[in-house]
């Protein structure tokens, strides 16, 4: 049964950067896709990027400028950074594994909360 | 770009009813890269229901999902208890989007 969990910074500063790492059991993390969705609260969901574990990675046109996902094999673990935050980042963070070829999500992590804020 | 939009917005029903959600695209998607995702609150999503009408792994068969071209549903033939919450639509493609969600409640 694969498993994804998210741990990082519960708070971080404005202007600053996240980061988060998803932590991926039961599978290895080089035969699928890994996605980041995001999610205000009580507001609907975003993808944020996907990591092809090639390296190659597709993200959102709207934070591409600021997103940056790496991957980790021998951890089987893949990360996000979010540069330059502001209050309007403030979401829970969701990893999931994305079907390669038909692009629907599942599982998903339980969600980890990131609040910016001074 | 494709925007998903669903409706209604929101669905108030009793157990026992059937619920009949719609998401409607912006412009033709293939039913093999049209899913839903059920939502409880403190939860993550779950896959429901892939290529438009494939139960994902699981997933009772009171689910049951439909369409083509711009416009998709999802039923719920008999609602159960534990079936009240939001439910998203999402569509493939290079930068993945899900429409704003229809949240399902107990009337």
């Amino acid at each position: 049964q694969v498993q994804l969990q998210e741990s990082g910074p519960g708070l971080v500063k404005p202007s600053e950067t996240l980061s988060l790492t998803c932590n991926v059991s039961g599978a290895s993390i080089s035969s699928y896709y890994w996605s980041w969705i995001r999610q205000p609260a009580g507001k609907g969901l975003e993808w944020i990027g996907r990591l092809y574990t090639s390296g190659r990675t597709d993200y959102n046109p709207s934070l591409k400028s600021r997103v940056t996902m790496s991957v980790d094999t021998s951890k089987n673990q893949f990360s996000l950074k979010l540069s330059s935050v502001t209050a309007a980042d403030t979401a829970i963070y969701y990893c999931a594994r994305e079907d390669p070829i038909w692009g629907w999500f599942d599982p998903w992590g339980q969600g980890t909360l990131v609040t910016v804020s001074s | 770009e494709v925007v998903l939009t669903q409706s209604p917005g929101t669905l108030s029903l009793s157990p026992g009813e059937r619920a009949t959600l719609s998401c409607r695209a912006s412009q033709s998607v293939s039913r093999s890269y049209l899913a839903w995702y059920q939502q409880k609150p403190g939860q993550a999503p779950r896959l429901l229901i892939h290529g438009a009408s494939s139960r994902a792994t699981g997933i009772p068969d009171r689910f049951s999902g439909s369409g083509s071209g711009t416009d998709f549903t999802l039923t719920i033939s008999r609602l159960e208890p534990e079936d009240f919450a939001v439910y998203y639509c999402q569509q493939y493609g290079s930068s993945p989007r899900f429409g704003q969600g229809t949240r399902l409640e107990i009337k």
